[in-house]
């Protein structure tokens, strides 16, 4: 079946960067893209960005641009994104989802990393 | 970008019953590309409806989504136990993807 299997909880002080793993399976890595979504704790869900599996095109959310970077490994069908200049409003539940193009529905989704921001 | 306000922000309602859930865009979202999602507590979301009326793979008939333009409606005919979570819209037909509030059905 069709999963993606996320890193584990991060713990990270204010400036630094964190790295968060979603490894595929079950389908063609290459015939889709990975969205990332997070969600700061009890508020609603935030679209990070999108990249291509199959050329590595990206798609950011203005307000990261310059902080977040989406990359792909093909040979081990794997996704990451990278947030960098951490701040403690960046502390929430980080989650890769499954798309076609940019303008995709997500399914399935991870099952989620939490990344906490704390001096 | 497209703003998603959902209403109301809590369900509260009994097993058995009726909900309808609403999800009005800022703008018109092209090609009805509006999804729904389940999240439970603890979870990640589930993908309900797509193409804003498509039931995703393996949902009940219960659910049904309908609406196009800036007016979009979730459906759950009649709530089982498993259905009191929150509901999320998303509207992907321009970038960026952006998520309404949710709306949170409880147990009465």
């Amino acid at each position: 079946q069709v999963q993606l299997v996320q890193s584990g909880a991060e713990v990270k002080k204010p400036g630094a960067s964190v790295k968060v793993s979603c490894k595929a399976s079950g389908y063609t890595f290459t015939s889709y893209g990975i969205s990332w979504v997070r969600q700061a704790p009890g508020q609603g869900l935030e679209w990070m960005g999108w990249i291509s599996a199959y050329n590595g095109n990206t798609n950011y959310a203005q307000k990261l641009q310059g902080r977040v970077t989406m990359t792909t490994d093909t040979s081990t069908s794997t996704a990451y994104m990278e947030l960098r200049s951490l701040r403690s409003d960046d502390t929430a539940v980080y989650y890769c989802a499954r798309g076609g193009t940019v303008f995709n529905w997500f399914d399935p989704w991870g099952q989620g990393t939490l990344v906490t921001v704390s001096s | 970008e497209i703003v998603l306000t959902q209403s109301p922000g809590t369900l509260s309602l009994s097993p058995g019953e009726r909900a309808t859930l609403s999800c009005r865009a800022s703008q018109s979202v092209s090609s009805s590309y509006l999804a729904w999602y389940q999240q439970k507590p603890g979870q990640a979301p589930r993908l309900l409806i797509y193409g804003a009326s498509s039931r995703a793979t393996g949902i009940p008939d219960r659910f049904s989504g309908s609406g196009s333009g800036t007016d979009f409606t979730l459906t759950i005919s009649r709530l089982e136990p498993e259905d009191f979570a929150v509901y999320y819209c998303q509207q992907y037909g321009s970038s960026p993807v952006t998520f309404g509030g949710g709306t949170k059905v409880e147990i009465k």
